[in-house]
Formats: structure tokens, C-alpha cells, sequence
């Protein structure tokens, strides 16, 4: 099984409805992350959480929302999706077991979500 | 923020020859990793090597930190290497990972 999964793989949806994207991981790490990926694009970005308790808004949140539900969880939600919000979207985990200090671990990354809005 | 830059930007190669990726960032870094992201979309991570040298099969990678580049070296191309190749830096004080533009490589057979 993979270590970090993301929930859907594709999803293709319309303007104005709402989408949620699942992220769960069995690494045990601390560190969670939401990035987008536009066509011959980098990442970038959207938002990450340190622990359950923890929301960081990253350099593109607008239009997006987040929830750390437990250690393991971490969902993006798009409230009234847009055409320009069609992108791909990675999960990413990072750091040790809860409690260490991970901000110089590698990132792990799911497998991503290709997510088409009409 | 940190800018992070990669060349070239594009690249094809006859499969079998030999390449260099080069990273550059603006900043000193605590954490600087490559990713091969295939056709698929998905993202392989290559190497995390905030300074000296790795090497892992047909790929081996250098960070200068003083000098603030990385270089991702690839020999003996094959197809399957084809794809778009990341760096990405983490300076601890940002808190944040910063990836480059990538640079796209197409093996040819």
C-alpha cells in the first residue's frame, strides 16, 4: 500500500460546486501539505499544517480551504470550484514520528489528484 | 523568499548519452531534494541532499551549499527517464518548500 494516499485520482466536476480532496498517510509524520501543479508549471504551494492543531496558509490559498482532521488526515476543499482551479494536486508528508522536529526531512508525495472543472 | 532556478529548461537526448541538470538558489538552504515526475504525473523522489554527493544506479547528485547550486547528473539515458525534473529547497527559518521550474528531458531511442 502506498504511504501517502490521495483520494480521488481524477475527478471532473463544474463550476460552482464543491470538491474535497483526501489526503490520508501511513508514515506517521508530522508534516502535511497541499501543492498545485498548472501545466509546465512548478508546485506551488497551497496550504500545510504542522499537527492537528496547525493551519499555514501557503502562497496561493485563496479559494481553498483546509481540515487536519487527525495526525494521519488532511483534506483541501475548493468551496464553489472554477475553471482556473483545474490543475493537479499533490499531497505531501514530511518529518519524523509526532513530537520530532521535521522541517529538514524529505517530502513524500502521493500520487496526485487531476482535478478538471467546467 | 528564496528564487530557485533550474537549467535548462528543456533537453533531448539520444538515448545512451549522458547529462547534467544544474539547480541554483538565492539563499543558503537546510534541505534540497530532486524529483523525477514521469508521464504519469507522479512524483519520485530522487535524492535528498542538502550538501556533498549521492549516487543511486545510473544517477548521482552534488550540492554545493556555499556556492548555492545542486547538479543532477544522469548517464546512459534511457527512455524511461524521460520526464520533467524538480528541484526543491526548504530554508528552516521559511518553513516552506520552494520548487524550480523543472527541466523537461526526452530520451530519444
Amino acid at each position: 500500500d502506498a504511504d501517502v494516499t490521495q483520494t480521488p485520482r481524477n475527478r471532473i466536476t463544474k463550476t460552482g460546486k464543491r470538491i474535497m480532496l483526501e489526503c490520508s498517510q501511513t508514515k506517521g509524520h508530522d508534516r502535511m501539505y497541499w501543492y498545485r501543479q498548472d501545466p509546465g508549471l512548478g508546485l506551488r504551494l497551497i496550504y500545510y499544517s504542522f499537527d492537528v492543531k496547525d493551519i499555514n496558509k501557503g502562497e496561493i490559498s485563496d479559494g481553498y480551504s483546509v481540515s487536519r482532521q487527525a495526525q494521519a488526515k488532511f483534506s483541501l476543499s475548493l468551496e464553489s470550484a472554477i475553471p482556473n482551479q483545474t490543475a493537479l494536486y499533490f499531497c505531501a508528508t514530511s518529518g519524523g514520528r509526532t513530537g520530532s522536529h521535521g522541517s529538514n526531512q524529505p517530502q513524500h508525495f502521493g500520487d496526485g489528484t487531476r482535478l478538471s472543472i467546467l | 523568499g528564496i528564487q530557485v532556478e533550474q537549467s535548462p529548461p528543456d533537453l533531448i537526448l539520444q538515448e545512451g548519452a549522458n547529462s547534467t541538470l544544474r539547480c541554483n538558489f538565492s539563499d543558503s538552504v537546510n534541505n534540497l531534494q530532486w524529483f523525477h515526475q514521469n508521464p504519469w504525473g507522479q512524483l519520485i523522489n530522487l535524492f535528498y541532499i542538502p550538501s556533498g554527493t549521492k549516487q543511486n544506479g545510473r544517477l548521482s547528485a552534488t550540492t554545493v551549499a556555499t556556492e548555492r547550486y545542486s547538479l543532477l547528473y544522469i548517464s546512459s539515458s534511457q527512455t524511461t527517464d524521460s520526464g520533467v525534473y524538480f528541484c526543491a529547497v526548504l530554508k528552516t527559518s521559511y518553513d516552506k518548500v520552494i520548487f524550480g521550474p523543472g527541466t523537461s528531458l526526452s530520451v530519444i531511442p
